[in-house]
């Protein structure tokens, strides 16, 4: 069965600060793997990983995988209080034309001033 | 530009009513659609996906079912809600363009 756990479950950090999330993963034939955002409703699309060691960065996030050791960080640097939100790290397995999305339960992420 | 629609977004229903949330997608054909329900604290779990008209695959057993009528509509139903059917549920299709996968706005069920 695929899986996907992520780590910590909630933080609390204060503005300024720096976050490093982690998402830990098994999945049969993987394919790629997602970070989403997710504030009140649904998640938005923040990257899509699926070669190791590089890294893609969007103003003050970054994200870069590991497939021998299966995991992949999302780091968040100088932190703001609109980062508070449910991060969701997804791994997308599967073959053929059949994608089978896998999902963590997330991590909480609450930004203080 | 490809938008996905889903309705109602807040919803408060007894327990074994019927359910039915409906998902429409425009500015794509043949898209892959999905059903996902996030309960309270939890990650997003995969009940349907379908890869074209009158194609439904289930992943969970549950007493939910979906539908899909036309190629851009995914309806989600059930004959009699649970109390455990209460969650969130968000429609998405996956997009071929690298970009992964587009989610609805979401529905939140409650089962009282």
């Amino acid at each position: 069965e695929d899986k996907v756990v992520q780590s910590p479950l909630s933080l609390v950090v204060h503005e300024g600060d720096t976050v490093t999330l982690n998402c830990s993963y098994e999945v049969t034939n993987f394919r790629s793997l997602l970070w989403y955002k997710q504030e009140k409703k649904a998640p938005t699309f923040l990257f899509m990983l699926t070669s190791s060691g590089i890294e893609k960065k969007s103003g003050r996030l970054s994200s870069i995988l590991d497939k021998k050791e299966l995991f992949s960080i999302l780091n968040i640097t100088a932190t703001q209080t609109g980062d508070s939100a449910i991060y969701l790290c997804a791994v997308v397995g599967g073959s053929g034309g059949y994608q089978k999305v896998t999902f963590g339960t997330g991590t909480k992420l609450q930004v203080i001033p | 530009s490809q938008t996905i629609h889903q309705w109602p977004a807040t919803l408060v229903q007894p327990v074994g009513s019927p359910l039915s949330l409906e998902c429409t997608v425009e500015g794509t054909s043949n898209p892959n659609l999905y059903w996902y329900r996030q309960a309270a604290g939890r990650g997003l779990q995969l009940l349907f996906y379908s890869v074209g008209i009158g194609q439904i695959s289930s992943e969970v057993p549950q007493n939910l079912s979906a539908s899909r009528p036309q190629d851009r509509q995914f309806i989600l139903s059930s004959k009699k809600l649970l109390l455990s059917d209460s969650g969130f549920y968000l429609c998405a299709w996956r997009s071929d363009r690298g970009y992964g996968y587009t989610f609805g706005s979401g529905t939140r069920l409650t089962v009282v």
